[in-house]
């Protein structure tokens, strides 16, 4: 069962475009929603993360849009870099606990000159 | 945050062999966790590794087959057992703190890649 879908898998943008990645959970008892960014050969990095009770955050040149009603959230990539080339994965964690994170399947970003 | 390092970064091995990952955290953290990456997939949680006691295993992962240790609040191992080719993938070492706030976060290692013959 996947808790947390993410589209598209792949995104293709010109350099200072707007990348949008989508994600949609069905576990209503997620409360915190973080987005991570991986480079080929890395470890995933904390990129940005937001909790329910905003409908947006945003970090520089990243922001998160969050619709609680519709169980949804993006991740906006404005004025796209091709050193933002990366896969993003959304994911979704239920506060306390021994904090078990669900993540989406990824979204490989390419941003092209 | 954490600086984790992994060893070794990367490993060819043969069917039915094992190798034992190893990850080490520059300080000590409440919560050690294992996850698998499949090419090209997403990160699937093996296991949490638990000080002095047996590691907590998701469904699907069992002990005999992923035998973890966590001897102190830095470091822990992953086995991976009688190895196939299904089990070529990146194994993750994650770390955290919980330290009861609402953003307590999860900091991953560099990876492993392992592959199987």
């Amino acid at each position: 069962q996947q808790q947390v879908k993410q589209s598209p898998q792949s995104l293709i943008v010109q350099k200072g475009g707007i990348s949008i990645i989508n994600c949609a959970y069905e576990n209503t008892a997620f409360d915190y929603f973080p987005w991570y960014q991986q480079f080929p050969g890395k470890g995933p990095a904390l990129l940005i993360a937001i909790r329910p009770d905003v409908s947006e955050k945003k970090e520089g040149r990243f922001t998160i849009s969050f619709n609680k009603s519709a169980k949804q959230f993006s991740l906006h990539i404005m004025d796209s870099q091709p050193g933002d080339s990366a896969t993003y994965f959304c994911a979704a964690r239920v506060s306390g606990g021994y904090q078990k994170v669900t993540f989406g399947i990824g979204t490989k970003l390419q941003v092209i000159p | 945050s954490a600086v984790i390092s992994q060893k070794p970064s990367r490993d060819i091995c043969q069917r039915g062999t094992s190798l034992t990952i190893q990850c080490q955290v520059d300080s000590q953290v409440t919560m050690m966790f294992w996850y698998r990456q499949q090419p090209g997939q997403s990160l699937t949680l093996i296991a949490t590794a638990n000080q002095g006691s047996e590691a907590t295993y998701e469904s699907g992962f069992v002990i005999d087959k992923f035998p973890i240790s966590r001897p102190n609040l830095t470091f822990s191992t992953l086995t991976v057992s009688n190895m196939s080719p299904e089990d070529s993938s990146i194994y993750l070492c994650s770390v955290g703190w919980r330290r009861g706030g609402l953003n307590d976060e999860q900091f991953f290692g560099p990876g492993t890649r392992l592959t199987v013959l």
